[in-house]
């Protein structure tokens, strides 16, 4: 149980294009999902939360018009990356949060975004 | 601001070897520690949760151990396998759900 799936797994974009990623959670609902990036030799770091049927809340220092964030369902969020550059290149990871406990995220297996 | 470190940043063994990292956290305001292990091209696998001071928690061949007082947790490997090579995270959380993640520890182990 609690499996995430992320889509696409590796993209290739010319600089000014638009990049959709898609994180689902397959086998649980999801209210709170959680994007995270990664640049080499560095953590993971928290982006954006999710939160299905309103707007995320962006950590500082992330755009939140170049990084925009649906969370429609309770099973998926989608990470647009707009006008995509160079710099944006990294590696992206989502996750969705299992409610009650110690709240424990569940990864999804992250999306490498290259943009020349 | 939480700092998260982990050591070593990696690591070889020979396989049967036991080994062990660390995950240093800030004690204050703490509230959970989660241990992940990432193998490449897939998603990171969930090992623990501890939460309280002195927990001890065991998966098979792992193990952990938490000392809140002073921020630390050690994850220890019995008999280590080429099936280990991976990297290990730990994610602190301090009252929020926020995770707040380490570099990783890059394990291999040789065959």
């Amino acid at each position: 149980g609690a499996v995430v799936s992320q889509h696409p797994s590796r993209v290739i974009c010319k600089s000014g294009t638009s990049v959709k990623i898609e994180c689902r959670s397959l086998d649980f609902q999801a209210t709170t999902m959680f994007w995270y990036r990664q640049f080499p030799k560095q953590s993971l770091m928290l982006m954006a939360t999710s939160n299905e049927g309103s707007k995320a809340t962006y950590e500082q220092g992330v755009e939140k018009d170049k990084f925009l964030i649906n969370h429609a369902s309770l099973t998926l969020s989608t990470l647009t990356v707009t006008s995509a550059h160079p710099e944006d290149s990294s590696f992206y990871i989502c996750s969705a949060r299992l409610a009650g406990g110690v709240n424990e995220q569940f990864f999804g297996p992250g999306t490498r975004l290259t943009v020349l | 601001i939480l700092n998260v470190e982990q050591s070593p940043q990696s690591l070889h063994v020979q396989e049967g070897d036991s080994t062990n990292f660390t995950c240093s956290f800030p004690s204050s305001n703490f509230y959970a520690l989660h241990w992940y292990r990432w193998e490449t091209a897939k998603s990171p696998e969930a090992l623990f949760v501890m939460t309280l001071n002195g927990d001890e928690k065991k998966k098979g061949r792992i193990s952990a151990t938490l000392n809140t007082k002073e921020g630390y947790s050690y994850l220890y490997i019995k008999g280590s396998q080429p099936e280990d090579s991976a990297t290990y995270l730990c994610a602190s959380t301090s009252g929020t759900y926020k995770y707040i993640f380490g570099t990783g520890t890059r394990l291999k182990v040789l065959a």
